[in-house]
């Protein structure tokens, strides 16, 4: 099946520090890749949706000067948490959207990156 | 917009027993259902999905659910669980739109299975 990745898979940095993570679709072209925010015992919170080279859509209530996202590639994908505080401590996720084997379009997930601001 | 109700948030069970995490959804307009599970610390994995035809769907692990599109329902069932079945476990719905699928997740449910 379509397997995603995500790098890092831990990190922790200071109060303060901007944190990248990406996350890399590794067979298959995703057009769209989404970000998702889960907090301890907690479901996943679609933060934004990137098209490859354009601009995110972010949900409401997500700022987007604090989350930057960028859609370079088909393949690649990059979420930055700038000036990261405590709370933005969090588990991310990323998603990529490709074309599955039943003719459908489907989502597969990234195995997530722990984010723990001091 | 869809959305996703997972009516229990913990289920305790003892191993070997049949357990049911039930998952109901707002509308049946071309929909997809997913089950995922996540064990602690990691990202999700696909146990199962519905995109058309027979309505049970059997999955890893053992698990199977069922689609009820009169009761707008996907129920994740398995006959016998085990310890390592633990873990958090979501609903997800994805509904086709005109500018492609959204996914909706439901709030999770706990499944702790007791030796």
């Amino acid at each position: 099946g379509a397997v995603v990745s995500q790098h890092p898979s831990w990190v922790i940095c200071k109060s303060g520090t901007s944190v990248k993570i990406e996350c890399r679709s590794l067979d298959f072209q995703a057009t769209t890749m989404f970000w998702y925010r889960q907090f301890p015992k907690q479901s996943l919170m679609l933060m934004a949706t990137s098209n490859e080279g354009s601009k995110a859509t972010y949900e409401q209530g997500v700022e987007k000067d604090k989350f930057l996202i960028n859609h370079a590639s088909l393949t690649l994908s990059t979420l930055t948490v700038t000036s990261a505080h405590p709370e933005d401590s969090s588990f991310y996720i990323c998603s990529a959207r490709g074309f599955g084997l039943a003719g459908v379009y489907e989502q597969y997930f990234g195995p997530g990156t722990r984010l723990t601001v001091t | 917009a869809q959305s996703v109700t997972q009516l229990d948030s913990q289920v305790p069970v003892f191993e070997e027993a049949p357990v049911e995490l039930r998952c109901n959804y707002s509308s049946s307009v071309s929909v997809y259902l997913f089950w995922y599970v996540q064990y602690p610390n990691q990202g999700l994995q696909l146990l199962l999905k519905y995109l058309s035809g027979s309505t049970l769907v059997k999955g890893i692990n053992g698990f199977e659910a069922e689609f009820n599109k009169s009761q707008t329902s996907f129920h994740l069932r398995k006959p016998s669980v085990h310890i390592s079945d633990t873990a958090e476990y979501f609903c997800a719905v994805s509904e086709t739109t005109n500018t492609g699928n959204q996914f909706y997740f439901g709030t999770g449910t706990s499944l702790t299975v007791i030796p």
